[in-house]
């Protein structure tokens, strides 16, 4: 079964403590991983596509990597602004939907 | 990337009654159109995924004629859940994609619907 996995399910950090968010995954063929941040009360925003191992992405203070397994977004000196739910989704062989983690609530304390 | 609306934000109705939500793509012709929903603290769970001028094609647990699906333009889509009842509270997104896009979803800020 195809499966994605985000680790921790929460995260406290002082501002400017770097850090990174992971997103494992079980998917036969993979055809893109996407990560998406949420703030509460609102649809989530598109941060980055990865397509193949070994590809990185970068916007400001966040990087996105990419292995065969997994995914990591790392975040450097973040602020308080970054604060919210960071989640990864999967897009599988053949399909036109995305599988969802369940999301790393990420707050930045001053 | 996409620019989603939704319509309503928010909404509260009586129990049994019909809600419609519309979802919007303003800049981008969307092939594809998915509903999704959301309960507190939880990640997103697709109901329905729908191609422009076809059936919509929905998830393993969704009733199909409880939520209402169509995707009648490139640019809108609707959703109506029918019958409401309190269980069926909860945010409703809606994404678009494209094959111009590569496929990448872009999501509407959402809809709280609130069934009393």
């Amino acid at each position: 079964e195809d499966q994605v996995t985000q680790s921790p399910e929460a995260l406290r950090l002082q501002e400017g403590e770097s850090s990174s968010l992971n997103c494992s995954y079980t998917v036969s063929g993979l055809r893109g991983l996407f990560w998406y941040r949420q703030d509460p009360g609102k649809g989530p925003e598109f941060l980055f596509t990865l397509y193949s191992a070994g590809e990185e992405k970068e916007k400001e203070r966040l990087k996105a990597t990419l292995t065969k397994k997994e995914s990591f977004l790392h975040i450097t000196a973040p602020k308080p602004e970054d604060s919210a739910t960071y989640l990864c989704a999967v897009r599988f062989q053949g399909a036109q939907k995305l599988v969802f983690g369940q999301g790393t609530r990420l707050t930045i304390n001053p | 990337g996409a620019v989603v609306s939704q319509h309503p934000s928010r909404v509260i109705c009586k129990s049994g009654t019909s809600v419609k939500i519309e979802c919007r793509s303003l800049d981008f012709q969307a092939t594809t159109m998915f509903w999704y929903r959301q309960f507190p603290k939880q990640s997103l769970m697709l109901m329905a995924t729908s191609n422009e001028g076809s059936k919509a094609t929905y998830e393993q647990g969704v009733e199909k004629d409880k939520f209402l699906i169509n995707h009648a333009s490139l640019t809108l889509s609707t959703l109506t859940v029918t019958s409401a009842h309190p269980e069926d509270s909860s945010f409703y997104i809606c994404s678009v994609s494209s094959l111009i896009s590569n496929n990448e979803q872009f999501f509407g800020p959402g809809t709280r619907l609130t069934v009393l």
